[in-house]
């Protein structure tokens, strides 16, 4: 059963764009909640990360959205460039347990 | 300080055979986690060691195993492979079990026919 789910599967952004990406969680329990960005060929990196006391965390362009009552957060890029272009997974964690990944989004930014 | 890497990058094995894939992790990093990735299930967790022991498993049948050594080097075993195990085997160290950052290495892309 999945318990991260992760929208859109795939995103077109034009440079100077802002890219959202979603994703919804089941279990309450999750304490943490990450973002990784992937490019080919290489494996995930730390992105941004929220805990769920926090609604908003803004780090340049990059900021996570939490909503704790309606079990959901996302991320935003604003000013989008196609360096960023990449997969973005979000994730979450339970207590010291295991990540919990979401499908992932690949994101193009067209120049 | 050099990151995670994973050896060897690439590995074509036949279906029936074996094969262990070996991580070492970032200096000083003593946790490190295994993930499968693939196009249709995505990253799954396989297991996490801390101190040279299993500290967490995920759902992956017994054919999935792993160890860890005393200078926190992790190596993972496949045993009599499926084409189904073709994938992305990712590890990611820690400073400690549970911390919240992991850092990821490049992957061992196996293909398994």
């Amino acid at each position: 059963q999945q318990q991260v789910k992760q929208s859109p599967q795939s995103l077109i952004v034009q440079k100077g764009g802002i890219s959202i990406i979603n994703c919804a969680y089941e279990n309450t329990a999750f304490d943490y909640f990450p973002w990784y960005q992937q490019f080919p060929g290489k494996g995930p990196a730390l992105l941004i990360a929220i805990r769920p006391d926090v609604s908003e965390k803004k780090e340049g362009r990059f900021t996570i959205s939490f909503n704790k009552s309606a079990k959901q957060f996302s991320l935003h890029i604003m000013d989008s460039q196609p360096g960023d272009s990449a997969t973005y997974f979000c994730a979450a964690r339970r207590s010291a347990r295991q990540l919990t990944f979401g499908s992932g989004t690949q994101l193009t930014v067209l120049p | 300080k050099a990151g995670v890497t994973q050896t060897p990058r690439y590995l074509i094995k036949t279906r029936g055979q074996q094969v262990t894939l070996s991580c070492s992790p970032i200096s000083g990093h003593r946790s490190v986690s295994w993930y499968q990735q693939t196009p249709g299930q995505g990253l799954q967790f396989l297991f996490e060691y801390f101190s040279e022991t299993q500290r967490n498993k995920g759902n992956f049948p017994g054919r999935f195993s792993g160890r860890q050594f005393s200078n926190s080097r992790s190596e993972m075993n496949v045993s009599t492979l499926e084409l189904g195990d073709s994938a992305l085997y990712l590890c990611a160290s820690s400073l400690r079990q549970g911390q919240i950052e992991q850092y990821f290495g490049p992957g061992t892309r196996l293909t398994v026919t």
